[in-house]
């Protein structure tokens, strides 16, 4: 059971927009900064965002993410194949002193 | 470029140990923390320790408290990570990375190595 709740799996066909959501607590989400992964399957993870909304370099801008109180999302806009892969949120917990994740989320290009 | 090559996985069975390596290049080593990320067959991702830039600040999830110790060697750029009292659940692709604008961010990982504990 992950600290951080994500949705197993969303989809949709190429064009169209998905949103993963990324449901924490006010000893996580609610106080700390929020990033989110890409991972490919079969290779290892790569930083989509930073800092809750910042892109990383390199990182088209079909990716956005936002967050408010104690839940984070993350936007991809104009669906591509290539973008068929697992997605992560991660953040600090001040409770529990760790770094925790998401369970991950799966999206499928229809 | 930057470049983080995990090494020392292998096959070992509950109680034994086995080293990790982290080998950095193409970054300032002593400006960055380093991150411990481990993923079991088809699960997600579970943290397992970080080392701070300089040394001095090491944090460890619960589940790995008291077994595994993290290192830093500043004039070789590599991170270990020493795992002892091996468990099954161990078993896991083990990925160093490193800390981006923040201690919580992971700006750039690792292929990975891999652990398997089996009896």
């Amino acid at each position: 059971q992950s600290v951080l709740t994500q949705p197993p799996s969303v989809s949709a066909a190429p064009g169209q927009k998905v949103t993963i959501s990324c449901s924490g607590t006010r000893s996580n989400i609610g106080v700390s900064l929020v990033s989110w992964y890409q991972q490919v399957p079969g290779t290892a993870p790569k930083l989509l965002i930073y800092d809750n909304h910042n892109r990383a370099s390199g990182i088209p801008d079909r990716f956005s993410a936002s967050k408010s109180g104690t839940s984070a999302a993350l936007d991809i806009t104009g669906l591509q194949t290539g973008d068929e892969a697992d997605y992560y949120c991660g953040t600090w917990d001040t409770s529990l002193t760790t770094i925790v994740f998401g369970g991950g989320t799966k999206v499928t290009v229809l | 470029q930057v470049r983080l090559v995990e090494s020392g996985g292998g096959v070992a069975q509950p109680g034994n140990s086995l080293s990790l390596s982290c080998a950095a290049s193409g970054f300032n080593f002593i400006s960055s923390g380093i991150h411990w990320v481990r993923q079991s067959p088809g699960m997600g991702l579970q943290w397992v320790t970080f080392i701070s830039k300089d040394g001095r600040t090491k944090n460890y999830s619960d589940s790995v408290k008291g077994r595994f110790t993290i290192s830093r060697d500043q004039s070789k750029n590599i991170v270990y990570l020493q795992m002892s009292g091996l468990r099954l659940e161990d078993t896991a692709l083990y990925y160093c990375a490193k800390t981006g604008s923040t201690y919580s961010t992971m700006d750039v990982w690792g292929k990975g190595t891999t652990v398997t504990v089996i009896s």
